[in-house]
């Protein structure tokens, strides 16, 4: 069965760095999405994207965050100047026309 | 605006009794849709099922049923016969569709424990 893949599994970075979560969603889909669930709480939407393009943002991304599809198979979350509170799992989820979505594993995030 | 509400936070059954999660949610949208996501202990989130607005027939797929009653905004789970493997965080998302917003919304979740 199709996979959403995401790495690393986990990342640990110092508060101020820039990290970049990736991903590679399922080939044949048209949408791609993050979502982040800070520990022992509800999974939130981040942003969507479709045709090269954000589609939907809510606002927890605001300016320290970007998203980008480098090529025909990445699809990277960007958080600059990381902060404790953005320690999270992070993530990626894909989907075709009919609103099925496949979630990859998650990137735990950690902010020291 | 969507919201979606688990009102049990924490639900602990012993094993083979049956449990039902509930699930409310509240939206404007004519079309729209619901699922359920089962978050065991390694974190990952695994699809359960997705139904939309205009299908409300309940279903049952092995030892789990789905019960979609609009008149009431309800979208509840039930686990026949629990298992111990089945102790989990499980979520109820909504995503709403007339205006083509793919967003999915999520409950807060029910932390189910089965207990031997």
């Amino acid at each position: 069965e199709p996979e959403v893949t995401q790495t690393p599994s986990h990342q640990v970075t110092q508060m101020g760095q820039e990290v970049i979560l990736r991903c590679v969603p399922i080939s044949n889909h048209l949408y791609f999405y993050w979502y982040r669930q800070i520990l022992g709480q509800k999974v939130e939407f981040l942003v969507s994207f479709y045709n090269n393009e954000i589609s939907e943002k809510s606002e927890i991304f605001d300016d320290q965050f970007s998203v980008e599809r480098p090529d025909g198979s990445n699809f990277t979350l960007k958080i600059r100047s990381t902060k404790l509170e953005d320690s999270a799992m992070y993530f990626c989820a894909s989907s075709q026309e009919e609103r099925g979505y496949t979630f990859g594993s998650g990137t735990r995030l950690t902010v020291v | 605006a969507q919201k979606v509400t688990q009102a049990q936070t924490e639900i602990s059954v012993v094993e083979k009794e049956d449990v039902t999660l509930d699930c409310v949610y509240e939206t404007r949208d004519t079309t729209y849709y619901l699922f359920w996501y089962k978050q065991p202990p390694s974190g990952e989130l695994v699809f359960l099922i997705r139904r939309n607005s205009f299908d409300e027939q309940n279903e049952i797929s092995g030892r789990y049923s789905w019960n979609f009653q609009k008149s009431t905004s309800s979208f509840n789970f039930t686990i026949t016969a629990s298992q111990v493997v089945d102790s989990a965080v499980y979520f109820c998302a909504l995503s709403e569709a007339d205006t083509g917003r793919r967003a999915l919304t999520f409950g807060s979740g029910t932390r189910l424990q089965v207990q031997p």
